[in-house]
C-alpha cells in the first residue's frame, strides 16, 4: 500500500528561525512528489519534484528529493508569522488517474 | 497556475437532505477530477477519482450510493452527498488535472459542509 509519512507532526518556532520539514514515502511506480501549503482553505501548490538532488527554490522556501532514500525535505528560512500553516507532502504514483497520496501534514506555527 | 472553482464554499443542510457540490476547471479541460474529504486536523483523504464521461472510481470504504459523482463534461464534476447525516459534516475539496502535459493537479477552494 502506498504510504507517505511526514515529520514532525507539529512545530512551533520563532520568527527568523529556519525550519526543515520531512517527508518519507513508499510508493510503487513513483512519478513525482509535491508539497502544498494549507491555511484555512484548500491547499496551494508549492513545489513538484521528480528528480533526485535538484533543489527547487521559491523565495525563502526550498525543497529537494532523494529518490534513493525515498524522502524529501522542505526548508523555510527566516520564517515569518505568515508561514504558519499545515504543510502537506503528497506523492503521485504513475498509473491510472495519477491520484495523489497525502501525508498527514506538519502543522507549523511561527510566533512573533 | 490553472484555476479550479468549487461551489458552494460552505453549506448547511438538514439531516436527510441531499447536497450538490460543483467543481469547475475555468481555463483548462480537466480530464481527471479528484474528490477529497478532510476532517479537522487531519490530512486529505481521497474519496474518488473521476474521468470525463466514465464512472468514478471510489476508494475503499467510500459508499458509492451516498457520494454520487458525475463528470459529464471536461470542465465540470459534481459531488452529491445524498441523505446527509451529521457525520457527513466535513471539508470537501476537489482537484482537477488536465492532459498528460499538465503534471500537477489544481485544487478548488473547498466546501465546508455542516449537516444539522
Amino acid at each position: 500500500e502506498d504510504k507517505v509519512v511526514q515529520s514532525p507532526l507539529s512545530l512551533v518556532v520563532h520568527e527568523g528561525d529556519t525550519v526543515t520539514l520531512n517527508c518519507s514515502y513508499e510508493v510503487t511506480n513513483f512519478r513525482s512528489l509535491l508539497w502544498y501549503k494549507q491555511e484555512k482553505k484548500a491547499p496551494t501548490f508549492l513545489f513538484m519534484l521528480t528528480s533526485s538532488g535538484i533543489e527547487k527554490k521559491s523565495g525563502r522556501l526550498s525543497s529537494i528529493l532523494d529518490k534513493k532514500e525515498l524522502f524529501s525535505i522542505l526548508n523555510i528560512t527566516a520564517t515569518q508569522t505568515g508561514d504558519s500553516a499545515v504543510y502537506l507532502c503528497a506523492v503521485a504514483p504513475r498509473g491510472y488517474g495519477n491520484k495523489l497520496v497525502f501525508g498527514a501534514g506538519t502543522i507549523l506555527r511561527v510566533k512573533s | 497556475g490553472a484555476v479550479v472553482s468549487q461551489h458552494p464554499s460552505w453549506v448547511i443542510c438538514k439531516s436527510g437532505t441531499s447536497v450538490k457540490i460543483e467543481c469547475r476547471s475555468l481555463d483548462f479541460q480537466a480530464t481527471t477530477m479528484f474528490w477529497y474529504r478532510q476532517f479537522p486536523k487531519q490530512s486529505l483523504m481521497l474519496m474518488a477519482t473521476s474521468n470525463e464521461g466514465s464512472k468514478a472510481t471510489y476508494e475503499q470504504g467510500v459508499e458509492k450510493d451516498k457520494f454520487l459523482i458525475n463528470h459529464a463534461s471536461l470542465t465540470l464534476s459534481t459531488l452529491t452527498v445524498t441523505s446527509a447525516h451529521p457525520e457527513d459534516s466535513s471539508f470537501y475539496i476537489c482537484s482537477a488535472r488536465g492532459e498528460q502535459a499538465m503534471r500537477e493537479a489544481f485544487f478548488g477552494q473547498g466546501t465546508r459542509l455542516t449537516v444539522v
